[in-house]
C-alpha cells in the first residue's frame, strides 16, 4: 500500500542555517505530494504541493521537488528563521480514485536565535 | 472568514464512558475529514464525508467509533466505551472539493485524554 517515510526529529538548527527534511514515499502510479506545517498552538496548514513528477512546490521560502526516480519530496529552505519552528508533515495522495491523504509521522523543527 | 472549529478543545473522560467530539467546517465546504494524531505519530485517517455520498469509514479503528454529518455541515465523532488507547488529538478538516489536491483546512483539534 501507499506510505510516507520522513526524517525523524526533533531537528534543531541555528537561525539562517540551511534546512533539509527528508521525505520518501511508496506508491503505485503517480501520486500527489504535499508538505503540511503545524505551528505551535495552530492547526495544520498546507505549505506546498506538487502534483506531477519534476514539479517544484514552493511557499514562504520553502521548496520541494517531486522526484519520481528517487521517490522523494525533500523539503528545503536556504535560510531558516525562528518563526519556522513548527512540526512539518509530508503527505501523499494516491491515484485519482484515492479518497484519503496519507501523512508521515511529522518532524519537529526548532530554530535557535 | 471563520475557519474550521472544533469543540471541546480538551476532554478528559473516564475509561468506559462515551464521548462526542464536534466539528464545524468552513461554510460551503463539501468534503469533511476526521483524523487522529497520537503522540509521536502521524495523522491517522478515520472517516471522510463528501456531500450526500456514503461516507468512507475505512479508517475507523473499531466499531466503538462512529461519525455523522448532519445537513452536509456539522459533524460529530462519537467514541463509545472509551479506552486508554483512544487518548489522542482528534483533528477535523474540510475542503471545498472532493479533489484531494485541493487544500484541506484543519481545525485546532480536540485533545482527548482517557483516564
Amino acid at each position: 500500500g501507499n506510505s510516507v517515510t520522513q526524517m525523524e526529529g526533533p531537528v534543531t538548527l541555528s537561525e539562517e542555517a540551511f534546512l533539509t527534511i527528508n521525505c520518501t514515499y511508496t506508491a503505485t502510479g503517480y501520486p500527489s505530494l504535499f508538505w503540511y506545517v503545524q505551528y505551535p498552538g495552530e492547526g495544520l496548514q498546507l505549505l506546498l504541493k506538487a502534483t506531477k513528477a519534476d514539479d517544484k512546490g514552493s511557499n514562504k521560502g520553502f521548496e520541494a521537488t517531486y522526484r519520481k526516480e528517487t521517490t522523494s519530496f525533500h523539503l528545503e529552505k536556504g535560510s531558516v528563521q525562528v518563526s519556522d519552528s513548527a512540526v512539518y508533515f509530508c503527505a501523499l495522495k494516491g491515484d485519482s480514485s484515492a479518497s484519503k491523504i496519507i501523512f508521515g509521522s511529522g518532524t519537529r523543527l526548532s530554530i535557535r536565535p | 472568514g471563520a475557519g474550521v472549529s472544533q469543540s471541546p478543545s480538551n476532554k478528559v473522560t473516564e475509561k468506559g464512558k462515551d464521548v462526542e467530539l464536534r466539528c464545524d467546517p468552513i461554510s460551503g465546504h463539501t468534503a469533511l475529514y476526521w483524523y487522529r494524531q497520537s503522540l509521536g505519530q502521524g495523522l491517522e485517517f478515520l472517516i471522510y464525508f463528501q456531500g450526500n455520498s456514503a461516507p468512507d469509514k475505512s479508517g475507523l479503528p473499531s466499531d466503538r467509533f462512529s461519525a455523522e454529518r448532519t445537513g452536509g455541515s456539522v459533524s460529530t465523532l462519537t467514541i463509545q466505551r472509551t479506552q486508554q488507547e483512544d487518548s489522542a488529538v482528534y483533528l477535523c478538516a474540510s475542503s471545498p472539493s472532493r479533489d484531494l489536491t485541493y487544500e484541506q483546512y484543519f481545525g485546532p483539534g480536540t485533545r482527548l485524554t482517557v483516564t
